[in-house]
């Protein structure tokens, strides 16, 4: 099963509102990133946060960790129509001497304009 | 610095044959992943090679394998493909070992398989 589940699956928001997705996962993790994807292209990174850190900002982008509930938010300030993508979180973990990183299944955003 | 690249883009090909997907890494980056991406699976870890040596294996059957030359670039093949083999591979580079870098991705290949 997949280390990371997002919610909501999908998301639909008008221009100029934010938009929030959350992320839950199951194991310890030594950090956890955003990534990304538009309509099956590659995947680009938005913002990586470290398990010892619990908010993180770049520009619009706001993600917030919270490894007691294993969970992490990324919000979305004054969405625009080039926001509409799909967003997934990977945990990064380190057990036992194996790295990897782990995808969620992913919400889809699709702004109005 | 140029981003993770990735050859060919498409890619058309009918079961039973084999496939070399090929990804070239930002430069300096000694870690490369490979990932498939499918509509019911989502994103699955395939491997990653960091320098030269294969240190992971997602749970993916022998037809798969890889390898890491040492400028860091990487290629994947695919033996007697199969048509649930049709799907979009991706590779991610980074500085330090996967799980504990930031990973950068390449735009993918799109495979399908007649």
């Amino acid at each position: 099963s997949q280390q990371g589940e997002e919610d909501p699956q999908a998301l639909s928001i008008q221009e100029g509102e934010n938009a929030t997705m959350n992320c839950s996962y199951k194991t310890s993790i030594n950090n956890l990133q955003w990534y990304r994807q538009n309509s099956g292209r590659g995947l680009v990174h938005l913002i990586l946060i470290r398990s010892n850190e619990r908010e993180k900002h770049s520009g619009r982008l706001r993600v917030t960790l919270d490894t007691s509930k294993k969970s992490s938010s990324l919000l979305i300030t004054a969405s625009r129509a080039a926001d509409t993508a799909s967003y997934f979180c990977a945990t990064g973990s380190d057990t036992s001497g194996t790295y990897k990183y782990i995808f969620g299944t992913g919400t889809r955003l699709k702004v109005l304009a | 610095k140029a981003g993770v690249t990735q050859t060919p883009r498409y890619l058309i090909k009918t079961r039973g044959q084999q496939v070399t997907l090929s990804c070239s890494p930002i430069s300096g980056h000694r870690s490369v992943s490979w990932y498939q991406q499918t509509p019911g699976q989502g994103l699955q870890f395939l491997f990653e090679y960091f320098s030269e040596t294969q240190r992971n294996k997602g749970n993916f059957p022998g037809r798969f394998s890889g390898r890491q030359f040492s400028n860091s670039r990487s290629e994947m093949n695919v033996s007697t493909l199969e048509l649930g083999d049709s799907a979009l591979y991706l590779c991610a580079s980074s500085h330090a070992r996967g799980g504990t870098d930031t990973q950068y991705f390449g735009p993918g290949t799109r495979l399908t398989v007649l």
